[in-house]
C-alpha cells in the first residue's frame, strides 16, 4: 500500500521567504504527482502534476521536483505571500487513484 | 469552462437513513473517481470509474457504500443506513482518461453530517 508523508506538517513563515515543501512515497511504480492546494472549508485547486519521467515542472512561482527513484518530491514556492496560507497537499498516482498525504498547513506571517 | 460540480453541498442526515450524492465531472472526462476526507484519515479513495470498464470499488469502506455512473457521465453514491463514522467531506474528481499523467480536477465537496 502507498503511504505518503508530508513534512513538516505546519509551519509559518514570514512574507517574502521562500517556502519548501516535502513530500515521500513509498511505492516509486507510480504514473504521476501531484501538488494540490487546500483553503480552509473548500476544495482541491491544483497546482503542479509532474509526469513520472519528469524531473520538475514550474508555473509562475512554483516549482516541483520529483525523484522518483527515492520517492521525493519537493515544492517550492518562491517570495511567499499572505495569500499562499493554506494547506498544500502531495498526491501520487498508482493503481487508479491518488494516495494523499496528509498536507503541509502554511502560514504567511505578513 | 465548467469544473466539477456536486450536490448537495451539505448534508445533514439522522443516523440510519439512506443518502445520495450527486457528480457531474468536466465534459468529455472519462475518468471519475470519489474520495473522501475526514479528520482522522485525511483523503481516501472510495471508487473509480473509467469508461465502460468494471469500476475499482476497492476503497468502499463496507457494502453500506454503493455507486453508479450513469450514461459514463453523472455519478451518484450512495450510503445506505448511514453511522456516524460516515461523516466526512466527498469529494468527486475527474480526468481526461486514465491511467496516466492525466491531472484529476476536483468539484467542492459534499459536507455529510451524521447526527
Amino acid at each position: 500500500k502507498q503511504e505518503v508523508t508530508q513534512i513538516p506538517a505546519a509551519l509559518s513563515v514570514p512574507e517574502g521567504e521562500n517556502l519548501v515543501l516535502n513530500c515521500s512515497f513509498t511505492d516509486s511504480a507510480i504514473y504521476n504527482l501531484q501538488w494540490f492546494r487546500q483553503d480552509p472549508g473548500k476544495g482541491l485547486t491544483s497546482l503542479l502534476l509532474i509526469q513520472s519521467s519528469q524531473r520538475e515542472q514550474t508555473s509562475g512561482r512554483l516549482n516541483a521536483s520529483l525523484d522518483k527513484s527515492s520517492g521525493r518530491s519537493t515544492l517550492y514556492i518562491a517570495a511567499s505571500q499572505p495569500g499562499d496560507s493554506a494547506t498544500y497537499l502531495c498526491a501520487v498516482y498508482g493503481n487508479n487513484r491518488l494516495a494523499f498525504g496528509k498536507g503541509n498547513q502554511v502560514v504567511v506571517i505578513p | 469552462g465548467a469544473g466539477v460540480s456536486q450536490s448537495p453541498s451539505n448534508k445533514v442526515t439522522e443516523k440510519g437513513k439512506d443518502v445520495e450524492l450527486r457528480c457531474d465531472p468536466i465534459s468529455g472526462h472519462t475518468a471519475l473517481y470519489w474520495y473522501r476526507q475526514s479528520l482522522g484519515q485525511g483523503l481516501e479513495f472510495l471508487i473509480y470509474f473509467q469508461g465502460n470498464s468494471a469500476p475499482d470499488k476497492s476503497g468502499l469502506p463496507s457494502d453500506r457504500f454503493s455507486a453508479e455512473r450513469t450514461g459514463g457521465s453523472v455519478s451518484t453514491l450512495t450510503i445506505q443506513r448511514t453511522q456516524q463514522e460516515d461523516s466526512a467531506v466527498y469529494l468527486c474528481a475527474s480526468s481526461l482518461r486514465a491511467p496516466g499523467a492525466y491531472e484529476q480536477y476536483f468539484g467542492p465537496g459534499t459536507r455529510l453530517t451524521v447526527t
